[in-house]
Formats: C-alpha cells, sequence, structure tokens
C-alpha cells in the first residue's frame, strides 16, 4: 500500500482481555517499529524487527506485551491480560534499512481499556 | 535513562515566525529528526539533521549544534494549518533506527 496501515484504528477492551493489533508496512521496508504513545506525550519505543527478527525489544513495558512478524511483513502487537494503564495509542512505524532514511508512522491504534 | 526536552505549548500568530527549541542529554547521538503530529493522526516526517548548522525545506527549516545538545525547528509564514504538535527525536545508536521522543510542543497558530 501507500503507506503503513494499522487496524483496528479503535479497540475497546475489558481489564483482563486479550487484545492484537495489526501493522502493515509499506512494501519493502525492512525495518518495523512499535511505540506507545500516552495522551499529551511522545511516542515512547516498544519493539524493532529487521525483517523478521525482533532485535530489540527493550522497550516492551512487561511480559504481557508481545510482538511477533513471522514473514518480515505484517506485524501483530499483542497485549494479554490487558490493564487501565494500557490504555494508550500504539503506532507503527517503518523504514528502509539505510539507517539515515526517516521512519513513516501509520495513524495508530487507540486503545482503551475499561 | 535519555532526555529529550521541549516546551509543552506555544502559540504564535498567523504569518509571523516561530521557533521551537530541544535540548537532548542522551548516551549517544546518530541524528536528530523532527515530526509533525495533528491531533489524531499519524507522526510526518519533517527534517533530519546528523551534522552541525542549518537544513531549510521551504517554510521549515531545522538546526543542530551537536556539543550543545540543542536543537531547533524554524516555522515561517505560518498558516492555520501548522497548529499541531512538533515532535523532536533523537537517534541514540548506530545501526538502530529507533527514536528516542520528546513531550512534542502543541503549536497554536492564531489569526
Amino acid at each position: 500500500g501507500a503507506g503503513v496501515s494499522q487496524s483496528p484504528r479503535y479497540k475497546v477492551a475489558k481489564r483482563g482481555q486479550d487484545v492484537a493489533l495489526r501493522c502493515d508496512p509499506i512494501s519493502g521496508h525492512v525495518s518495523l517499529f512499535w511505540y506507545q504513545q500516552a495522551l499529551g506525550q511522545g511516542p515512547e519505543f516498544l519493539t524493532y524487527f529487521q525483517n523478521e527478527a525482533q532485535l530489540d525489544k527493550s522497550g516492551l513495558p512487561s511480559d504481557r506485551f508481545f510482538a511477533e512478524r513471522p514473514e518480515g511483513s505484517v506485524s501483530t502487537l499483542k497485549i494479554q491480560r490487558t490493564q487501565q494503564e494500557d490504555s494508550a495509542v500504539y503506532l507503527c512505524a517503518s523504514s528502509l534499512e539505510n539507517k539515515n532514511t526517516e521512519a513513516f508512522f501509520g495513524q495508530g491504534t487507540r486503545l482503551t481499556v475499561v | 535513562g535519555q532526555n529529550i526536552d521541549q516546551p509543552t505549548e506555544m502559540t504564535a500568530t498567523e504569518g509571523a515566525i516561530v521557533q521551537i527549541n530541544c535540548t537532548y542529554q542522551t548516551s549517544g547521538f546518530n541524528g536528530l529528526f523532527w515530526y509533525q503530529q495533528h491531533a489524531g493522526e499519524a507522526p510526518t516526517f519533517l527534517s533530519y539533521n546528523v551534522l552541525d548548522g542549518l537544513e531549510e525545506k521551504g517554510r521549515f527549516s531545522s538546526f543542530l549544534s551537536r556539543s550543545k545538545g540543542y536543537s531547533y525547528l524554524l516555522l515561517k509564514e505560518l498558516q492555520m494549518k501548522d497548529s499541531a504538535s512538533y515532535l523532536c527525536a533523537v537517534r541514540v545508536r548506530t545501526g538502530a533506527n529507533n527514536l528516542f521522543f520528546g513531550t512534542g510542543t502543541r503549536l497554536t497558530v492564531i489569526p
């Protein structure tokens, strides 16, 4: 597609429910990132893939958060047993492998845990 | 940890010039990015600086001083559509594209 696509755009989950957020990066982009953005804050890094390899997951806040990119394109961020503090916008970004290239962001999934 | 500071809010008049500052203290440095984010939308890339100096791109310019850990984004001939949040972000390590963001500066352009 022309840009990074994320689905769903909005998700309301009951506390304790599991959720799965999808990201379709720009075709041909090797690098894929997940960020979490709380209201009024800048995005915070969660995890990074290069193709199917998860090279950095240092930003994942707990073991309830899990991300995968099995075929090196689409990625899924899964949150188990959601809690209220998980409420945020989850942004996905992709970029070419060249380190000097900017990342292109999707519109994000707004997760609200009630 | 990584520290990236920028003002929370700014207001400026349509047609004027505004400068948004960003200071950073990070464990490494491999480039600084500015992104624009309208409410409810994706951040969009504005500029990238890795060497000291000014980068100009139309109405937007960005400056970097690595020795001072300082950057600014300059917006000229402000338009109402420039009302948005402006995010300063630093790439800390070579070989890794993940960015550390500031909290963003919410700019309001008034008539």
